[in-house]
């Protein structure tokens, strides 16, 4: 079975300042993993995704996460926010293997002051 | 824009009533799945279709069934409807059966207010 944990439901940073999201799984296969945000009012937009290549992944606007499969941790961070990136955002895990079905951890909602 | 539509964008009803969700997924994907989105429930994961098949089951109520029809786009109904139906509920689809080295492309959702 595979879950995910978003460490923190609520981060709150300056701009200018580094993001750091966290995110554990847990997976009895290999699994692809994925960042997605959610703007306030809008859909879900793929930020990132690792899918067994490189462990480090870079997404769009910024951001970037690394796969570490002895911690479990699949963490999303950003050298300097901006105001713009206020929003949720969701781990979610995927098991190749098992059912492939996107599971989608709580959610961390990012807060940007100026 | 992701190419997955989702109809209407917005939906209020009363209790008891029966409602109709509408996915268009992205030209060729195959496989489509359906999310509900609620405060204290998070992301939760009610059904994927395939290619016309339901092939897998979340937290679905049986109140609650969806179809994939031979054009590709699904339709979630919803019946009996609760307050705690109240929601917003997101259409996703990816190219094949399951979501690894592809990502689901979601829609914009539909909230669902009853009253």
């Amino acid at each position: 079975a595979q879950s995910v944990t978003q460490l923190d439901s609520h981060v709150s940073v300056s701009e200018g300042t580094p993001v750091l999201l966290r995110c554990n799984y847990s997976s009895s296969y290999s699994p692809s993993l994925f960042w997605y945000v959610q703007h306030p009012n809008k859909g879900l937009q793929l930020l990132l995704k690792y899918t067994s290549a490189a462990t480090l992944v870079k997404g769009i606007n910024g951001f970037e996460a690394e796969f570490k499969k002895s911690e479990t941790s699949f963490h999303l961070t950003k050298p300097s926010a901006h105001m713009s990136d206020a929003a949720e955002y969701f781990c979610v895990v995927s098991e190749s293997g098992g059912s492939y079905i996107p599971t989608f951890g709580r959610g961390t909602s990012l807060i940007v002051h100026p | 824009d992701s190419g997955v539509t989702q109809t209407p964008k917005h939906l209020i009803t009363a209790t008891g009533q029966r409602v109709t969700l509408r996915c268009s997924p992205r030209s060729g994907d195959l496989s489509v799945y359906w999310y509900q989105q609620s405060l204290d429930q998070g992301l939760q994961f009610l059904i994927q279709y395939y290619n016309g098949e339901e092939r897998a089951k979340g937290n679905i109520l049986e109140r609650f069934s969806a179809q994939q029809f031979p054009d590709l786009h699904s339709e979630l109904n919803l019946s009996s409807l609760e307050l705690g139906d109240s929601a917003l509920y997101f259409c996703a689809s990816s190219p094949v059966l399951g979501v690894t080295n592809t990502e689901a492309f979601f829609g914009q959702g539909t909230r669902l207010t009853v009253v």
